[in-house]
């Protein structure tokens, strides 16, 4: 069972904006800032998308947002574009176990 | 550019081990974390453990204590995970990344493991 609570999937139309949630709680997404997104293509490596809650490394799209209430962490795509089709990925720090968890992934659709 | 390129497709035994390796290149090596993470067919990611180059200290995986060891090799850049006592369900894309407050990024390209008798 994976640490973090994702919505299996979430779609959208072109132009459009979605927001996909991350449920943790005290110990991990509650409990510090060390919150990132990652973006997976088909048969692709994971992308970072979002560090930090709300940082977005060098060159990624103005796009993407970050955001964080309480023990749930979101992740925000507007203006989405067919491109923007993938899988993502929320991670946080776990204070209780010193380790890294992860959600089960988003299947974003663009209709 | 930072870049992991890590080894090619595994296929082993059940019970058997792999050995996969990443070489890093881009970034002084001793100054980030290596995380292993893995992806079963259809399936999210999960993480196996982390070495710190540096000193070479590890923090495993509950799940995994026993069966994997990471280690590094700073004179050729090179991280490398082994995972002993294979079982079908560890079939898996298993990836290196760098890694430092969190932020895994970059990620190597993955290796396919694939245990089968």
């Amino acid at each position: 069972q994976p640490a973090l609570t994702q919505p299996a999937s979430v779609s959208g139309s072109p132009g459009q904006s979605i927001t996909i949630s991350c449920t943790g709680s005290t110990s991990d997404v509650g409990g510090n800032n060390y919150v990132s997104w990652y973006q997976q293509h088909p048969d692709k490596a994971p992308k970072l998308l979002i560090y930090d809650v709300s940082n977005r490394p060098s060159g990624v799209s103005d796009r993407f947002s970050g955001s964080k209430s309480a023990n749930t962490a979101s992740l925000t795509i507007s203006g989405l574009q067919p491109e923007d089709e993938a899988d993502y990925y929320c991670t946080s720090y776990r204070t209780s176990s010193i380790s890294w968890v992860f959600g089960a992934g988003t299947k974003l659709t663009v209709l | 550019q930072i870049q992991l390129v890590q080894s090619g497709i595994e296929v082993k035994n059940p019970g058997a081990s792999v050995k996969v390796s990443c070489k890093a290149s881009g970034y002084h090596f001793t100054e980030n974390g290596i995380s292993w993470l893995r992806q079963a067919p259809g399936q999210g990611l999960e993480c196996l453990g982390w070495i710190n180059p540096h000193n070479g200290r590890t923090k495993y995986a509950e799940k995994f204590q026993g069966r994997v060891t990471m280690t590094t090799d700073t004179s050729t850049t090179t991280a490398y995970m082994e995972l002993r006592s294979l079982r079908f369900d560890d079939t898996a894309m298993y990836y290196c990344v760098k890694e430092w407050a969190g932020r895994f990024d970059p990620w190597g390209q993955g290796t396919l493991v694939t245990v089968s008798a």
